[in-house]
């Protein structure tokens, strides 16, 4: 397709609850990316991948948060055992080349609650 | 290590009114540089990007951005702001060679006055 898709639009897990969250990049892209916004002016990077192989994951908070892009699938954000200050709006990103502009998706908006 | 600083988080212009948002970065290798809007309750839109052609880019909705090297600027103006201007906008900046993520800007948000 031609937008990034990501699903739910909204998700709201109790405190210790597990979430997921998809990510459907652009078709032909090799890069997906994952942000997260907490405060509306602030986006920190969390992981990127380079088709199905992680490549930079410097964001990640590891203990809780994991996250795959594996062929023919869309790729996932975990989120184990859920806090408070997790509530934010993911935002996937993909990208067909390196250093190209980085086409956004709707964000998946997390409460926890 | 890369960077960037909006100067100025929050901006009012009249309608009308000529917009101007500061963006200055600092990376270590030749930048690609862009500016996001974000509309309430949605997901980023790009406005324009530099990639090292031409200077001044020109972007959608009538904005555009010139990458001055010198000043390690990336400023974003829209001759004459219109109401349906005002939202956040976000600069970011990637490194040319490499598939590395964006770095953000802490966001403008745009007020216009009609």
């Amino acid at each position: 397709g031609e937008e990034v898709a990501q699903t739910p639009k909204h998700l709201v897990r109790g405190e210790g609850q597990k979430a997921k969250l998809y990510c459907a990049p652009i078709k032909g892209h090799s890069y997906v990316f994952w942000y997260q916004q907490v405060l509306k002016n602030e986006f920190k990077f969390l992981i990127s991948f380079q088709n199905e192989n992680v490549f930079d994951e410097t964001g990640m908070p590891k203990e809780r948060f994991s996250a795959k892009c594996l062929p023919n699938s869309p790729c996932s954000l975990e989120i184990q055992a859920t806090k408070l200050e997790d509530s934010a709006v993911y935002f996937c990103a993909s990208s067909q080349s390196r250093g190209g502009e980085e086409y956004f998706g709707p964000g998946t908006r997390l409460t926890v609650t | 290590a890369q960077s960037v600083t909006q100067l100025g988080s929050h901006v009012s212009v009249s309608e009308g009114a000529l917009v101007l948002l500061r963006c200055n970065y600092s990376s270590s290798v030749p930048p690609y540089l862009f500016w996001y809007v974000q509309y309430p309750n949605q997901g980023l839109q790009l406005l324009l990007k530099y990639t090292s052609a031409a200077t001044l880019v020109k972007g959608i909705n009538g904005f555009e951005a010139e990458f001055k090297k010198s000043e390690t600027s990336f400023h974003l103006t829209k001759p004459s702001a219109h109401m349906s201007d005002a939202a956040e906008y976000f600069c970011a900046v990637s490194e040319s060679n490499t598939g590395n993520q964006f770095y953000f800007g802490t966001g403008t948000s745009l007020t216009v006055i009609p």
